[in-house]
């Protein structure tokens, strides 16, 4: 299976903070996305990043990807309490599949 | 608003019936996505279609099936239900960018399914 896997599975921080929260995917991929999800929700785009891009950052996010090791990290720096959420990362492969991980946990603490 | 439209917005049900639920995507987006989503088993991909045609199968069950119409809208039947099938079902829409690569997908709020 293609889809990302993410870790940790949970993750407790201070506000101000930054979160690192990283994916590992099996297969090769058109690109890879993040997504956050407020309990009980719908999936919030966060950032794309495509397979022959390496990092890429969108106010506070940060997001690396390494195809040579199928990995990608998030990088949230000066963490809030509304930043309090689950992640997802989800892969894009050239069957056009959009698969996920079971998500990242992230409490950011006042 | 993501643009993405599900209704209805909850659902009870018994067990042996059959649902469908419903998925207005983003005007323009040509690819709709279905997800179940639960507890244990995290976001499952189900399917997706692409302009009327289905373009991938994912952990759906045959119990299952989906559709997508000319108007580009989708339907999840769902049917036979189970206890189990107590999810969260949200469906998403994406469209292609100018190289024709899958841009970021928009989430509709979600479709929460009780089979009691």
């Amino acid at each position: 299976s293609q889809q990302g896997e993410e870790d940790p599975q949970a993750l407790s921080i201070q506000e101000g903070e930054n979160a690192t929260m990283n994916c590992s995917y099996k297969t090769s991929i058109n690109n890879l996305q993040w997504y956050r999800q407020n309990s009980g929700r719908g999936l919030v785009h966060l950032i794309l990043i495509r397979s022959n891009e390496r990092e890429k950052h969108s106010g506070r996010l940060r997001v690396t990807l390494d195809t040579s090791k199928k990995s990608s990290s998030l990088l949230i720096t000066a963490s809030r309490a509304a930043d309090t959420a689950s992640y997802f990362c989800g892969v894009t492969g050239a069957n056009s599949k959009l698969t996920f991980g079971k998500g990242i946990t992230l409490s950011v603490r006042p | 608003d993501s643009g993405v439209t599900q209704t209805p917005k909850h659902l009870i049900t018994a067990t042996g019936q059959r649902v469908t639920l419903r998925c207005s995507p983003r005007s323009g987006d040509l690819s709709v996505y279905w997800y179940q989503q639960s507890l244990d088993q995290g976001l499952q991909f189900l399917i997706q279609y692409y302009n009327g045609e289905e373009r991938a199968k994912g952990n759906i069950l045959e119990r299952f099936s989906a559709q997508q119409f000319p108007d580009l809208h989708s339907e999840l039947n769902l049917s036979s239900l189970e206890l189990g099938d107590s999810a969260l079902y949200f469906c998403a829409s994406s469209g292609l960018d100018r190289v024709f690569l899958r841009t970021e997908a928009f989430f509709g709020q979600g479709t929460r399914l009780t089979v009691v």
